[in-house]
């Protein structure tokens, strides 16, 4: 019940393509859903996060669609550019004082094609 | 710094050695988390820090795992009798809030290869 399941494992999408992630959880208790990118060598940073109360959110060529009946969420990015090329992970967590892990999905490798 | 610092960026240990993992968060950060990341994997929660205080161990895999954080600023993540399970990046995050709501800031990481 705690997992976070990521799909797919990679990607490859042509340079002004969008790219689509998706991310789909069991706990009920998840209210929060970040996006991280991964550069080799780095750490995670956060891209994008939603809470349940809305079905979309979107910044700048990143968007969130979210599903609460179904317990998925997706990102989608627009207008794929070579700079785009990383690792994406989904996340989630209870969204209460005393728990604050992040539970993680395995993450997406993409590639964009120039 | 501007941003999380961790200290060493890779650490080759024999196993059964001892290894210490330094972590200097963004000044002010209240918060402190320690993630472990298996090659081609996400990470996973080690251990959670507000200013000086565990509040949270229960993902440390073994008792050989160990972190402090005394002043409320840096912190150290031991591990004694390294494994070759052991073998990972540690990462180090910081959020200026209590939880994650702001997001975490994530250092780049220690690369940890017992051999």
């Amino acid at each position: 019940q705690q997992q976070v399941k990521q799909s797919p494992q990679s990607l490859i999408v042509q340079k002004g393509g969008i790219s689509i992630i998706n991310c789909a959880y069991e706990n009920t208790a998840f209210d929060y859903f970040p996006w991280y990118q991964q550069f080799p060598g780095k750490g995670p940073a956060l891209l994008i996060a939603i809470r349940p109360d809305v079905s979309e959110k979107k910044e700048g060529r990143f968007t969130i669609s979210f599903n609460k009946s179904a317990k998925q969420f997706s990102l989608h990015i627009m207008d794929s550019q070579p700079g785009d090329s990383a690792t994406y992970f989904c996340a989630a967590s209870p969204h209460m004082d005393s728990n604050y892990q992040l539970i993680w999905g395995a993450g997406t490798k993409l590639i964009i094609k120039p | 710094g501007a941003g999380v610092s961790q200290s060493p960026r890779y650490k080759v240990a024999k196993r059964g050695q001892d290894v210490a993992l330094r972590c200097d968060p963004i000044s002010g950060h209240v918060s402190l988390f320690w993630y472990q990341q298996a090659l081609g994997q996400g990470p996973e929660f080690l251990t959670y820090f507000q200013n000086e205080a565990q509040l949270d161990k229960s993902g440390l895999p073994s008792d050989r795992f160990f972190a402090e954080r005394p002043e409320g600023s840096v912190s150290t993540l031991k591990i004694q009798r390294t494994q070759q399970e052991d073998s990972a990046v540690y990462l180090c995050a910081s959020s200026t809030r209590r939880g994650m709501d702001y997001g975490y800031t994530f250092g780049s990481g220690t690369r940890l290869t017992v051999v």
